[in-house]
């Protein structure tokens, strides 16, 4: 069980948007559509943005989108702000009740 | 309001036992699986395992199978992460968060964490 492949880092300046992918296999994202996105501020808990590939829970802006394509989900953040600046999670289930995470990714607002 | 609340930092030696907890509230306990995810001091999340409160059923991931043991008490809405002998490399913030209340297959409410710090 190997955790989801992010890219360290993206960066983008206000107004603009920012696409963070997150690659599995065709054991997780691939298969199950129970991929899900979370935010972390530095000092802090992380945040639910997405559920279920591309569901928003109550509160979290429609600036904050979700997809997959095989076995790569997609995090899109459109209308950059200062405050998106955070790092973000992927996950997927991976059967047997067991979730995985991805690697991670640094946002930059420039 | 959905809440978990866990206890507080703590500073252990390597071979020592330690229990730490997160009470919930705000739902029903015994209906919702809860995680317990490590984060490691500058790295990123790790799903260790998950807790169904309402028969004490676990999972855990395969890394920490056999490291740690997770289990829940209903009658005080409590969750617990235990281990019966830290090592250093046990040192890490540790968040619980419960999985599904308001939505499916993820964790969508989160503890402040607890910071655990093993050092001789």
């Amino acid at each position: 069980q190997s955790a989801l492949t992010q890219p360290p880092s993206a960066s983008g300046s206000p107004g603009q948007s920012v696409t963070i992918s997150c690659t599995g296999t065709s054991s997780d994202v691939g298969y199950y559509k129970y991929v899900s996105w979370y935010q972390q501020h530095p000092g802090k808990a992380p945040k639910l943005l997405i559920y279920d590939v591309s569901k928003r829970p109550s509160g979290v802006p429609d600036r904050f989108s979700g997809s997959t394509s095989g076995n790569t989900a997609s995090l899109t953040v459109s209308g950059l702000q200062a405050e998106d600046e955070a790092d973000y999670y992927c996950s997927s289930y991976a059967g047997s009740y067991s979730y995985v995470f991805g690697t991670g990714t640094k946002v930059t607002v420039l | 309001e959905v809440q978990l609340v866990q206890s507080g930092a703590e500073v252990k030696k390597p071979g020592e036992s330690l229990r730490i907890s997160c009470k919930a509230s705000g739902y029903s306990f015994i209906t919702y699986w809860i995680g317990w995810v490590r984060q490691m001091p500058g790295k990123g999340l790790e799903c260790m395992g998950i807790v169904y409160p309402g028969d004490s059923t676990t999972r855990y991931s395969p890394s920490f199978q056999g490291q740690v043991t997770i289990s829940a008490d209903t009658s005080i809405n409590t969750a617990y992460l235990q281990w019966t002998s830290l090592k250093a490399s046990d040192t890490a913030m540790y968040y619980c968060a419960s999985l599904g209340v308001e939505v499916t297959d993820a964790f969508d409410f989160w503890g402040q964490g607890t910071m655990i710090t093993v050092s001789s």
